[in-house]
């Protein structure tokens, strides 16, 4: 069975643009969620999504936005990029439920300049 | 809003020996998760071990054991016969059981950078 794939592995934009990320869930996975992760601040949960719907929300401006496609697949877009966004972002799938674990992708490394 | 600490950021071990990651957690609910996650240089998360809060066994995946103290909010991960594959960054998670999925998704501890001495 394929993982959690993310594209593009890495991206590089300017300060202002906007920036769409994409991950497929491994087969038969309902929910998607990111979280950026930084060397300051860690990992920090962004957006999660289940059958479509946002279900839980992290405290990110709302540059930040998501969106759930019928197959599951998901994309994250951020909108006016500042430097403070380069990170990796990492998208995970889960089979459904809060008591299911994640399986993560291998990240987009975004870098603003 | 619950927190994770991991407070070694970095640990050494000897190959062949074995290693204990400290993780600590500050919540007021009952039911919930926590995971310990491998970061390689590669950077994709791998999970090595979960354990659910209701359970009071601790979870163990071969090599790798975990001692979970309720009471202490305590969740500490063993690898026993350290390999040079081991080295890594790993991460202690938290999540809520609530249903609805909790409101913070995972929540993880800045990590520790384990190193392993061949």
């Amino acid at each position: 069975k394929a993982g959690v794939t993310q594209t593009p592995r890495y991206l590089i934009k300017t300060r202002g643009q906007q920036v769409t990320l994409s991950c497929s869930p491994i087969s038969g996975h309902r929910s998607v969620s990111w979280y950026q992760q930084t060397p300051g601040q860690g990992l920090q949960f962004l957006f999660e999504y289940f059958s479509e719907t946002q279900r839980n929300k992290g405290n990110f401006p709302g540059r930040f936005s998501g969106r759930q496609f019928s197959n599951s697949r998901s994309e994250m877009n951020v909108s006016t990029l500042e430097l403070g966004d380069s990170a990796l972002y990492l998208c995970a799938s889960s089979p459904q439920g809060v008591n299911t674990e994640a399986f993560f992708g291998q990240g987009t490394r975004l870098t603003v300049v | 809003a619950q927190t994770v600490t991991q407070s070694q950021p970095e640990m050494s071990v000897q190959e062949a020996e074995t290693v204990t990651l400290s993780c600590t957690y500050d919540t007021s609910e009952s039911d919930y998760y926590l995971f310990w996650y491998k970061q390689p240089p590669s950077r994709q998360m791998i999970l090595v071990i979960r354990q659910e809060a209701y359970k009071q066994q601790n979870a163990t995946e071969n090599r790798f054991s975990v001692n979970f103290q309720k009471a202490a909010k305590s969740f500490s991960l063993k690898i026993s016969d350290s390999q040079l594959g081991d080295a890594a960054m790993y991460f202690c998670a938290y999540r809520s059981g609530t249903s609805g999925g909790g409101a913070d998704g995972l929540t993880f501890g800045k990590g520790t950078h384990l190193i392993i001495q061949p």
